[in-house]
Protein backbone atom coordinates (compact mmCIF):
# COMPACT_ATOMS: atom_id res chain seq x y z
CA UNK A 1 0.00 0.00 0.00
CA UNK A 2 1.37 3.55 -1.22
CA UNK A 3 2.53 5.53 1.74
CA UNK A 4 3.49 9.07 1.93
CA UNK A 5 5.58 11.48 4.35
CA UNK A 6 6.26 14.44 4.80
CA UNK A 7 9.17 16.29 6.66
CA UNK A 8 9.02 17.89 8.69
CA UNK A 9 5.77 17.91 10.65
CA UNK A 10 5.85 22.18 11.51
CA UNK A 11 8.03 24.93 10.21
CA UNK A 12 8.34 28.52 11.32
CA UNK A 13 10.44 30.43 8.76
CA UNK A 14 11.03 34.65 9.06
CA UNK A 15 9.52 36.64 5.77
CA UNK A 16 12.21 36.65 3.08
CA UNK A 17 13.81 33.41 3.80
CA UNK A 18 14.15 30.37 1.23
CA UNK A 19 12.50 26.91 1.99
CA UNK A 20 12.01 23.25 0.75
CA UNK A 21 9.45 20.67 2.02
CA UNK A 22 10.19 17.38 1.53
CA UNK A 23 7.73 14.73 0.60
CA UNK A 24 8.51 11.01 0.25
CA UNK A 25 6.21 7.98 -0.70
CA UNK A 26 7.03 4.37 -0.85
CA UNK A 27 6.06 2.99 -4.08
CA UNK A 28 6.89 4.46 -7.38
CA UNK A 29 4.41 3.20 -9.53
CA UNK A 30 2.40 6.82 -9.84
CA UNK A 31 0.71 8.51 -12.14
CA UNK A 32 1.49 11.69 -11.05
CA UNK A 33 1.97 14.07 -7.49
CA UNK A 34 0.61 17.08 -7.24
CA UNK A 35 1.01 19.81 -4.24
CA UNK A 36 -1.49 21.84 -2.47
CA UNK A 37 -2.43 24.26 0.36
CA UNK A 38 -5.06 24.34 2.69
CA UNK A 39 -5.49 27.19 4.83
CA UNK A 40 -7.51 26.28 8.13
CA UNK A 41 -10.75 25.21 8.01
CA UNK A 42 -10.83 25.37 3.84
CA UNK A 43 -10.29 23.15 1.12
CA UNK A 44 -7.50 22.38 -0.78
CA UNK A 45 -5.70 24.66 -3.45
CA UNK A 46 -3.45 23.40 -6.46
CA UNK A 47 -0.14 24.57 -6.31
CA UNK A 48 1.67 22.24 -9.05
CA UNK A 49 0.70 19.15 -10.43
CA UNK A 50 4.10 17.09 -11.76
CA UNK A 51 3.11 14.15 -14.24
CA UNK A 52 5.64 10.78 -13.75
CA UNK A 53 7.59 11.61 -16.29
CA UNK A 54 8.52 14.89 -15.37
CA UNK A 55 11.28 16.08 -13.03
CA UNK A 56 10.27 19.55 -12.06
CA UNK A 57 7.31 22.18 -12.33
CA UNK A 58 7.17 25.97 -11.59
CA UNK A 59 4.48 28.60 -10.52
CA UNK A 60 5.90 31.58 -9.91
CA UNK A 61 8.20 31.53 -6.46
CA UNK A 62 7.40 27.75 -6.28
CA UNK A 63 8.90 25.09 -7.61
CA UNK A 64 8.36 21.29 -7.24
CA UNK A 65 11.01 18.81 -8.63
CA UNK A 66 10.05 15.04 -8.49
CA UNK A 67 12.51 12.06 -8.44
CA UNK A 68 9.88 8.86 -9.22
CA UNK A 69 13.35 6.18 -8.56
CA UNK A 70 14.10 7.91 -5.58
CA UNK A 71 10.10 8.36 -4.03
CA UNK A 72 10.83 11.79 -3.34
CA UNK A 73 9.48 15.25 -4.15
CA UNK A 74 10.58 18.63 -2.84
CA UNK A 75 8.69 21.78 -2.93
CA UNK A 76 11.27 25.11 -2.71
CA UNK A 77 9.37 28.35 -2.21
CA UNK A 78 11.29 31.34 -2.61
CA UNK A 79 11.33 34.51 -0.58
CA UNK A 80 8.74 33.54 1.51
CA UNK A 81 6.01 36.10 2.97
CA UNK A 82 3.52 36.15 5.46
CA UNK A 83 0.51 34.46 3.13
CA UNK A 84 2.71 31.48 2.61
CA UNK A 85 1.70 30.59 5.87
CA UNK A 86 -0.71 27.36 5.24
CA UNK A 87 -0.92 23.90 5.45
CA UNK A 88 0.93 22.03 2.76
CA UNK A 89 0.38 18.49 1.25
CA UNK A 90 1.66 16.18 -1.15
CA UNK A 91 -0.87 13.52 -2.68
CA UNK A 92 0.42 10.71 -5.62
CA UNK A 93 -2.23 9.07 -7.47
CA UNK A 94 -1.14 5.15 -8.43
CA UNK A 95 -1.06 3.26 -11.48
CA UNK A 96 -4.15 1.06 -10.24
CA UNK A 97 -6.21 3.33 -8.38
CA UNK A 98 -7.25 5.78 -11.24
CA UNK A 99 -7.68 9.39 -9.25
CA UNK A 100 -7.62 8.04 -5.89
CA UNK A 101 -4.99 10.18 -4.06
CA UNK A 102 -2.45 9.03 -1.01
CA UNK A 103 -2.02 12.08 0.65
CA UNK A 104 0.99 13.10 3.07
CA UNK A 105 0.33 14.38 6.58
CA UNK A 106 1.31 17.68 5.54
CA UNK A 107 3.56 20.40 6.84
CA UNK A 108 2.35 23.74 8.91
CA UNK A 109 4.33 26.89 7.48
CA UNK A 110 4.87 29.73 9.63
CA UNK A 111 6.08 33.04 8.09
CA UNK A 112 6.69 35.25 10.45
CA UNK A 113 6.75 39.34 9.76
CA UNK B 1 -14.82 29.03 -15.23
CA UNK B 2 -16.52 27.90 -11.58
CA UNK B 3 -14.67 25.90 -9.14
CA UNK B 4 -16.11 23.09 -7.20
CA UNK B 5 -19.18 23.58 -5.08
CA UNK B 6 -20.21 22.18 -2.57
CA UNK B 7 -23.34 22.43 0.00
CA UNK B 8 -23.77 22.91 2.74
CA UNK B 9 -20.95 24.31 3.92
CA UNK B 10 -22.04 23.67 7.81
CA UNK B 11 -23.93 21.22 9.04
CA UNK B 12 -24.96 19.64 12.28
CA UNK B 13 -26.40 16.41 13.12
CA UNK B 14 -27.22 14.27 15.84
CA UNK B 15 -26.21 10.47 16.35
CA UNK B 16 -28.40 8.15 14.73
CA UNK B 17 -29.57 10.48 12.04
CA UNK B 18 -28.23 10.32 8.52
CA UNK B 19 -26.93 12.94 6.21
CA UNK B 20 -26.60 14.26 2.56
CA UNK B 21 -23.94 15.81 1.41
CA UNK B 22 -23.34 17.60 -2.58
CA UNK B 23 -20.42 18.44 -5.09
CA UNK B 24 -20.56 19.70 -7.96
CA UNK B 25 -17.66 19.65 -10.17
CA UNK B 26 -16.11 22.21 -12.50
CA UNK B 27 -17.93 22.08 -15.41
CA UNK B 28 -16.96 19.50 -18.16
CA UNK B 29 -15.63 17.36 -15.55
CA UNK B 30 -16.71 13.67 -15.21
CA UNK B 31 -14.84 12.32 -11.89
CA UNK B 32 -15.29 13.37 -8.31
CA UNK B 33 -13.65 12.04 -5.69
CA UNK B 34 -15.01 12.53 -1.68
CA UNK B 35 -12.55 12.13 0.77
CA UNK B 36 -12.91 12.57 4.60
CA UNK B 37 -10.61 14.72 6.51
CA UNK B 38 -10.43 14.88 10.05
CA UNK B 39 -7.25 15.93 12.86
CA UNK B 40 -6.29 12.47 13.81
CA UNK B 41 -6.55 10.35 10.69
CA UNK B 42 -5.77 13.36 7.73
CA UNK B 43 -7.32 13.08 4.47
CA UNK B 44 -8.72 9.38 3.66
CA UNK B 45 -10.29 8.40 0.42
CA UNK B 46 -13.87 7.41 0.35
CA UNK B 47 -14.41 6.82 -3.37
CA UNK B 48 -14.50 7.91 -6.84
CA UNK B 49 -17.06 8.29 -9.81
CA UNK B 50 -16.93 8.72 -13.51
CA UNK B 51 -19.23 8.97 -15.78
CA UNK B 52 -21.92 7.79 -13.09
CA UNK B 53 -20.03 4.75 -12.40
CA UNK B 54 -18.20 3.60 -9.10
CA UNK B 55 -14.47 3.30 -9.88
CA UNK B 56 -12.81 2.83 -6.67
CA UNK B 57 -13.88 2.95 -3.01
CA UNK B 58 -11.53 3.59 0.06
CA UNK B 59 -11.96 1.22 3.59
CA UNK B 60 -14.82 2.55 4.87
CA UNK B 61 -17.96 0.80 6.52
CA UNK B 62 -21.68 0.60 3.98
CA UNK B 63 -22.77 3.54 6.31
CA UNK B 64 -20.87 5.63 3.50
CA UNK B 65 -22.88 5.46 0.26
CA UNK B 66 -22.64 7.87 -3.11
CA UNK B 67 -23.61 8.31 -6.45
CA UNK B 68 -23.12 10.54 -9.45
CA UNK B 69 -25.96 12.12 -11.63
CA UNK B 70 -25.52 12.27 -15.73
CA UNK B 71 -25.12 16.08 -15.22
CA UNK B 72 -21.73 14.61 -13.01
CA UNK B 73 -22.93 16.09 -9.78
CA UNK B 74 -22.75 13.77 -6.94
CA UNK B 75 -24.04 13.43 -3.59
CA UNK B 76 -22.54 11.52 -0.68
CA UNK B 77 -24.72 10.00 2.61
CA UNK B 78 -23.78 8.72 5.31
CA UNK B 79 -26.38 6.68 7.51
CA UNK B 80 -26.69 6.29 11.39
CA UNK B 81 -24.58 8.87 12.07
CA UNK B 82 -21.89 8.22 15.02
CA UNK B 83 -19.93 10.91 16.91
CA UNK B 84 -16.38 9.84 14.76
CA UNK B 85 -18.39 10.78 11.45
CA UNK B 86 -17.75 14.65 12.69
CA UNK B 87 -15.16 15.69 9.61
CA UNK B 88 -14.41 17.97 6.96
CA UNK B 89 -15.82 16.42 3.53
CA UNK B 90 -14.32 17.14 0.57
CA UNK B 91 -14.85 16.76 -3.00
CA UNK B 92 -12.57 17.20 -6.35
CA UNK B 93 -12.89 16.90 -9.57
CA UNK B 94 -11.17 16.15 -12.77
CA UNK B 95 -11.26 15.85 -16.71
CA UNK B 96 -10.19 12.71 -16.81
CA UNK B 97 -10.61 9.37 -14.93
CA UNK B 98 -6.62 9.15 -14.60
CA UNK B 99 -3.53 11.34 -14.55
CA UNK B 100 -5.45 14.42 -14.56
CA UNK B 101 -4.95 17.74 -12.65
CA UNK B 102 -8.10 17.56 -9.60
CA UNK B 103 -9.34 20.32 -7.99
CA UNK B 104 -11.26 20.57 -4.22
CA UNK B 105 -14.20 22.37 -3.31
CA UNK B 106 -14.41 24.02 -0.18
CA UNK B 107 -15.72 21.27 2.12
CA UNK B 108 -18.67 20.57 3.73
CA UNK B 109 -17.95 20.62 8.24
CA UNK B 110 -20.17 17.84 9.59
CA UNK B 111 -20.80 17.71 13.08
CA UNK B 112 -22.66 15.19 14.72
CA UNK B 113 -23.35 15.53 18.43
Amino acid sequence: KQEVTQIPAALSVPEGENLVLNCSFTDSAIYNLQWFRQDPGKGLTSLLLIQSSQREQTSGRLNASLDKSSGRSTLYIAASQPGDSATYLCAVTALNTGNQFYFGTGTSLTVIP
Amino acid sequence: KAGVTQTPRYLIKTRGQQVTLSCSPISGHRSVSWYQQTPGQGLQFLFEYFSETQRNKGNFPGRFSGRQFSNSRSEMNVSTLELGDSALYLCASSYRDINHEQYFGPGTRLTVT
